[in-house]
């Protein structure tokens, strides 16, 4: 879906580093979230957001921080990174919250050395 | 909390065979089930879902049968091609006020079709 975008697609960092995933999305939709792709885990919530200014914990918030000043952008802060948050991480909106389809981005795969 | 098992990791079927993937669910007051299925290094992609207040739900060859009681649900593929194979998720959702964000995924299931 062209509709939401993801930057960057790769990023390797050192630990410790603060970094930013950005994720933004032209449909208006209300809903935004933030997920994280490990082997043997699947896709966790990280954090969801579903208005500007209204943000809220998944299941696995800690180390992450995220903002919504405006509808279309969601960026996710990782302010000390760590080798444990090495991963893909997706970014999703959808039009009415977490039982309507959402549309994921392409993802950025994020390497800690 | 919420929790989404998803049965089996991996499966191996020969072309035009059927797969089922199974999940189990923990929370009574989920109420929203879509199937995911995720090519090699793409995003994942909504093939299928059914509400709470559906019992089976079809698409072709694919459908997807729901049982409340045993809080359980399936995806079922028929007459499965080399291009069904992918990483399929199943997930459930919460509704109602202070939910509406979290829908939580199985694990995943890998599925071979061999030609």
């Amino acid at each position: 879906d062209a509709g939401i975008t993801q930057s960057p697609r790769y990023k390797i960092t050192e630990t410790g580093r603060q970094v930013t995933l950005m994720c933004h999305q032209t449909w208006s939709h209300s809903y935004m979230f933030w997920y994280r792709q490990d082997l043997g885990h699947g896709l966790r919530l990280i954090y969801y957001s579903a208005a500007a200014d209204i943000t809220d914990k998944g299941e696995v918030p800690d180390g992450y921080v995220v903002s919504r000043s405006k509808t279309e952008n969601f960026p996710l802060t990782l302010e000390s990174a760590t080798r444990s948050q090495t991963s893909v991480y997706f970014c999703a909106s959808s039009f009415q919250g977490a039982d309507s389809p959402l549309h994921f981005g392409n993802g950025t795969r994020l390497t800690v050395t | 909390g919420e929790n989404v098992e998803q049965h089996p990791s991996t499966l191996s079927v020969q072309e035009g065979d059927s797969a089922v993937i199974k999940c189990t669910y923990s929370d009574s007051a989920s109420n929203y089930f879509p199937w995911y299925k995720q090519e090699l290094g793409k995003r994942p992609q909504l093939i299928i879902d059914i509400r709470s207040n559906v019992g089976e739900k079809k698409d072709q060859r694919i459908a997807v049968t729901l049982n409340k009681t045993a809080k359980h649900f399936s995806l079922h593929i028929t007459e499965t091609q080399p291009e069904d194979s992918a990483v399929y998720f199943c997930a459930a959702s919460k509704g109602g006020s202070g939910n509406t964000g979290k829908l939580i995924f199985g694990q995943g299931t890998t599925l071979q079709v061999k030609p």
